[in-house]
């Protein structure tokens, strides 16, 4: 069947724009995740969504960031404001019930801010 | 706040060669462990996952193993082969739900 699927795969902005980041999860799943990897770091905790509400947004590094999920499937991170330190590749996961299940990841969207 | 460190960064190793990833963690309050393998400009492939409950899992020619009380989590590759190359990712899940990864090790396997 079909993975966690993310949009786009790539994304360049200008600093100071505002970017939305796109994940569609695997059918059926409840449970949906954001992280933001650094290079050569390993994937950082933004927030976990069950259902349609935020369950965990400790992640989140400040108000620039936030995270939809209105329907309970796809899901949406918007940043405002965007800026260079932003830049990082972000990453969508899935899982069918919650926190005790196994996570599947998407390909991720390479955010550049110029 | 958990912390998570795999050692080493990076290892090379030639084909045939059996290697251990290690991977430790300071809060020994873990829900479950899991390694990840990722492909350059790839996303996460889960490999093995071991409940807090668990000693040890095993998938083909991997097996991980889990010692909680010394916060510590080993990945063994038998035989390894040139498509192991790889980075090598373990994440412990607090019971808060967060994950918090290591920086993973870089495996090369030379043919």
């Amino acid at each position: 069947g079909a993975g966690v699927s993310q949009t786009p795969s790539n994304k360049v902005t200008e600093k100071g724009k505002y970017v939305e980041l796109r994940c569609d999860p695997i059918s059926g799943h409840t449970a949906l995740y954001w992280y933001r990897q650094s290079l050569g770091q390993g994937p950082e905790f933004l927030i976990y969504f069950q259902g349609t509400g935020a369950a965990d947004d400790s992640g989140l590094p400040n108000d620039r960031f936030f995270a939809v999920r209105p329907e309970g499937s796809v899901s949406t991170l918007k940043i405002q404001r965007t800026e260079r330190g932003d830049s990082a590749v972000y990453l969508c996961a899935s899982s069918l019930m919650g926190a005790q299940d196994e996570q599947y990841f998407g390909p991720g969207t390479r955010l550049t801010v110029t | 706040k958990q912390e998570v460190t795999q050692i080493p960064a990076a290892l090379s190793v030639p084909e045939g060669e059996n290697l251990v990833l290690n991977c430790s963690f300071t809060d020994s309050a873990i829900y479950n462990l899991q390694w990840f393998r990722q492909d350059p400009g790839k996303g996460l492939t889960s490999l093995l996952l071991i409940q807090s409950s668990q000693r040890e899992q095993t998938s083909g020619r991997l097996n991980a193993s889990l010692d909680k009380s010394s916060g510590r989590s080993t990945l063994y590759i038998a035989a390894s082969q040139p498509g192991d190359s790889a980075t090598y990712l373990c994440a412990v899940k607090g019971n808060n739900n967060d994950m918090r990864f290591g920086a993973g090790t870089r495996l090369t396997v030379k043919p």
